[in-house]
């Protein structure tokens, strides 16, 4: 089945350091990646997303390539702020018709001034 | 606004108790899910609706039910919670199902089964 593998938190730096969370997934077909972000007691929200091989998505600074000969997604942004402090998923959905988002556990990012 | 919005937000009660988590939408979405978060586990779907009265079953389903009766509502049923069904849930929405490229969160409601 379906599955993905994040980076175990928490995950602590600095305020203006470089972010990255791992990700490696595993799926039958030709999936769609996702990066979730969840602030604190809020609800999921959509930070980007790759539908294809080689694309890269982007949004608020964060970067995330479709690595498909290693099977990867994982997020990055130059200069983190205090304000990126979060919870981050990523997750996959499979071939058309299939109607679920496969989350990972999920990584705790904690930016300190 | 669009939003997705749950009640309550934190509910507590006792093993047995029937208990329902409403979910609304006004975007006029055709998909909605319910998912449970747990440390360590992630977002596991319970869930979802591809349209009025169309459920299916998704990777955790027992001890739980829903119906969609109308398209902006999909609440979430427990007949008999247990201890075990202490999560937090989070109800989703999406235009469509066939391809799940933007899902819509709700801001979870925090459930405890003493």
């Amino acid at each position: 089945g379906n599955s993905v593998t994040q980076m175990e938190g928490p995950v602590t730096l600095s305020e203006e350091a470089f972010l990255t969370i791992n990700c490696t997934y595993t799926a039958t077909g030709y999936p769609s990646l996702f990066w979730y972000v969840q602030y604190p007691g809020e609800g999921l929200q959509l930070l980007l997303k790759a539908t294809k091989a080689d694309d890269k998505g982007s949004n608020k600074g964060f970067e995330a390539t479709y690595r498909k000969e290693t099977t990867s997604f994982h997020l990055e942004k130059g200069s983190v702020q205090v304000s990126d402090s979060a919870v981050y998923f990523c997750a996959l959905s499979a071939d058309f018709g299939n109607e679920k988002l496969t989350f990972g556990t999920g990584t705790r990012l904690t930016i300190i001034p | 606004e669009a939003q997705v919005t749950q009640n309550p937000r934190y509910l507590i009660t006792v093993t047995g108790k029937k208990l329902t988590v409403t979910c609304s939408q006004n975007m006029n979405h055709e998909y909605m899910s319910w998912y449970r978060q747990d440390p360590g586990l992630g977002l596991r779907q319970i869930y979802y609706s591809m349209n009025v009265e169309v459920t299916d079953k998704g990777d955790v389903p027992e001890g739980y039910k829903v119906s969609r009766k109308e398209k902006r509502n999909f609440p979430l049923i427990l007949e008999s919670p247990s201890p075990n069904q202490t999560s937090l849930y989070f109800c989703a929405s999406s235009v469509t199902g066939g391809w799940i490229e933007k899902l819509f969160f709700g801001s979870g409601t925090q459930l405890s089964v003493l």
